[in-house]
């Protein structure tokens, strides 16, 4: 059973701060990671997508991934409540692009 | 505009009754799925098709056929064995057959619910 795990939050922010949000999974034998951003009643949106260990920067968005530790992560800086939203972390093997259920960040004024 | 449309954005279903989820896109793209989203949860694969005439099963495809005719387009019925059928749906698609490092990117949903 490939799972994907994230706290369901919800993460205060306050506005300018830094928010970090953080994705486990199961499938060893994952090949790419995504982050997607949901508004609510809307349709995910990608944001990131991340294939290497590293860091990957777009912006105030910084993805990190580890695979080893098969753990994946999206920093967002200088937070703007603009960004309050839910944020699906996804991996893909093959074809099967697994959602975890998603963290609700609120950035507060 | 190149995107994903789905329709209708609303869509209400009475007992017994099949209805069918339209999903069109115009991006070229090999790769097309289907997901429901139910409230506070994450995405579930219901089908996917990564060539015209064939598609796959996904984790949750009980109660739900879909077909391929055309590579613009593949529509979701839900049947009436789908005993709840109250969900948001959201139809996504991927470049091409290569599958493995292409994200999917999504239409605006259908919600549907019982009369």
């Amino acid at each position: 059973q490939k799972e994907v795990e994230q706290n369901s939050g919800p993460l205060s922010v306050p506005e300018g701060a830094i928010a970090s949000l953080n994705c486990t999974y199961s499938d060893r034998g994952s090949q790419s990671f995504f982050w997607y951003r949901q508004y609510s009643g809307k349709s995910p949106e990608l944001i990131m997508s991340i294939y290497s260990n590293g860091d990957k920067e777009d912006g105030r968005f910084t993805a990190q991934l580890n695979k080893a530790s098969q753990y994946v992560s999206l920093l967002i800086r200088d937070s703007q409540p603009s960004d309050s939203a839910t944020y699906l972390c996804a991996v893909i093997r093959g074809y099967q692009l697994t959602f975890g259920k998603g963290t609700k960040l609120s950035v507060i004024p | 505009d190149g995107g994903i449309t789905q329709s209708p954005k609303y869509l209400f279903r009475k007992e017994g009754q099949n209805v069918t989820l339209s999903c069109e896109q115009n991006l070229n793209h090999d790769a097309m799925y289907w997901y429901r989203q139910d409230p506070g949860q994450g995405l579930r694969l219901i089908y996917y098709s990564q060539i015209v005439n064939d598609f796959q099963k996904g984790d949750i495809a009980e109660g739900y056929s879909v077909s391929r005719e055309k590579k613009e387009s593949f529509p979701l019925t839900v049947t009436s064995a789908q005993k709840n059928p109250t969900a948001f749906y959201l139809c996504a698609s991927s470049p091409g057959t290569g599958g493995t490092d292409q994200p999917q990117h999504f239409g605006d949903g259908t919600r549907l619910s019982i009369l």
